[in-house]
């Protein structure tokens, strides 16, 4: 029972272009959003995150936007480089109780940006 | 310098055997979880210790023990490892907030 989901396994683009990568969920209790980046035989690094309180945030050449009507949030990036080439991977958490701490991770979209 | 180190990096065993992952952090954050990613590449939490205390348990095989013997490590020891154990497993950390620093990654073979 996958309550986040990244429906898109792949996605490449070229340089210079912008990239945009998207993710589902389903559980409306969740208000903290994640962006992870993960290279191969490496672990995932945090990329960027959002609140639920919040629609959109930025953080250089990456923005995410958060859709709650939809359940629905999506990461920029522009412009795109070569080394952005990697897993994207999108993170829903609930603050307090038993799910403390507890991140709920999509299966990942696999970002390739050509030159 | 590493934040979160895992050890080792690979492990390669037969079935039946018991091994240990260990993982050690130096940010000085109170939660440590273990993340397991199958072969379909799903991140799913299996254990989070919070100052050595138990936290999150989620339903996996009482083969799986994760030890903590202060709030900077938390290991993870299999018994009588199967053919679907097989898997790579990060260790994570966090202090508070949602967001969870990773380590490397142990990538598990079981033969």
């Amino acid at each position: 029972d996958q309550q986040v989901k990244q429906n898109s396994p792949s996605l490449s683009v070229q340089e210079g272009r912008i990239s945009i990568l998207n993710c589902d969920y389903t559980n409306s209790m969740f208000d903290y959003f994640l962006w992870y980046k993960k290279y191969p035989a490496e672990g995932p690094t945090f990329l960027i995150s959002i609140s639920s309180i919040k629609d959109k945030n930025e953080d250089g050449r990456f923005t995410v936007f958060l859709n709650k009507s939809a359940k629905h949030l999506s990461l920029h990036i522009v412009p795109s480089q070569p080394g952005d080439s990697a897993v994207y991977f999108c993170a829903a958490s609930i603050k307090g109780g038993s799910t403390l701490g507890r991140l709920y991770f999509g299966r990942g979209t696999q970002l390739t940006v050509w030159p | 310098d590493t934040a979160v180190s895992q050890t080792p990096k690979y492990l390669v065993t037969q079935m039946g055997n018991d091994k240990s992952i260990k993982c050690e952090q130096n940010l000085g954050h109170d939660t440590m979880y273990w993340y397991k990613q199958d072969s379909k590449k799903f991140l799913k939490i299996m254990f989070s210790y919070n100052n050595k205390e138990l936290i999150i348990n989620e339903t996996v095989p009482n083969r799986f023990s994760p030890k903590s013997p202060d709030k900077a490590h938390l290991n993870l020891h299999i018994n009588s490892l199967e053919l679907g154990d097989s898997a790579v497993y990060f260790c994570a950390s966090s202090q508070g907030l949602p967001k969870q620093f990773f380590g490397p990654g142990t990538r598990l073979t079981v033969l």
